[in-house]
């Protein structure tokens, strides 16, 4: 079975641009959440989406979005990026999202210069 | 929202010696709690995981408490090996929401 796959691995943007990053869960699993993990701030929830709808919100600002497609598969979103945007975006995926065990992708480090 | 808190966020064993990580929580209602474990460059991985209607679960050499009345749950980790160095994170979870800590990082010192 294949793990929990994010794409692009690696991307440096400027600051004010936008970046789409994606994520595809382990086949049959319905829940995605996105995590961003900074030194010293841990993982800290962005959002989670549940056949296609977001059930929870984390504190981001606005400029932080995301969806999910009909295959399960999530799209995050931010725009007008920031120096302190910077960090490695982590994805998740588990069957039901409600205390069961969360899969991991290898995250997508992105850097804003 | 829910709070974690975990200490120490530096720990330092002895080959052999037992580790302990202790992390609390602020929302009663969190009911699952989960530990990762991320080695360097990688992905976070379970390694043991509680619910709130059990006091105690034990893995091998690894161990996790839970004590619901103080909101807190710990790690024990005995026979440290050097493959057992990496961050570990503790996570509280209302249904479909994640909340970690900071994580812990532990070194094994052969």
């Amino acid at each position: 079975k294949a793990g929990v796959t994010q794409t692009p691995r690696y991307l440096i943007k400027t600051r004010g641009q936008q970046v789409t990053l994606s994520c595809s869960p382990i086949s049959g699993h319905r829940s995605v959440s996105w995590y961003q993990q900074t030194p010293g701030q841990g993982l800290q929830f962005l959002f989670e989406y549940f056949s296609e709808t977001q059930r929870n919100k984390g504190n981001f600002p606005g400029r932080f979005s995301g969806r999910q497609f009909s295959n399960s598969r999530s799209e995050m979103n931010v725009s007008t990026l920031e120096l302190g945007d910077s960090a490695l975006y982590l994805c998740a995926s588990s069957l039901q999202g409600e205390n069961t065990e969360a899969f991991f992708g290898q995250g997508t480090r992105l850097t804003v210069v | 929202g829910e709070n974690v808190e975990q200490h120490p966020s530096t720990l330092s064993v002895q080959e052999g010696d037992s580790a302990v990580i202790k992390c609390t929580y602020s929302d009663s209602a969190s009911n699952y709690f989960p530990w990762y474990k991320q080695e360097l460059g990688k992905r976070p991985q379970l390694i043991i995981d509680i619910r709130s209607n059990v006091g105690e679960k034990k893995d091998q050499r690894i161990a996790v408490t839970l004590n619901k009345t103080a909101k807190h749950f710990s790690l024990h980790i005995t026979e440290t090996q050097p493959e057992d160095s990496a961050v570990y994170f503790c996570a509280a979870s209302r249904p479909s929401n994640l909340f970690f800590g900071t994580g812990t990082r532990l070194t094994v010192i052969p």
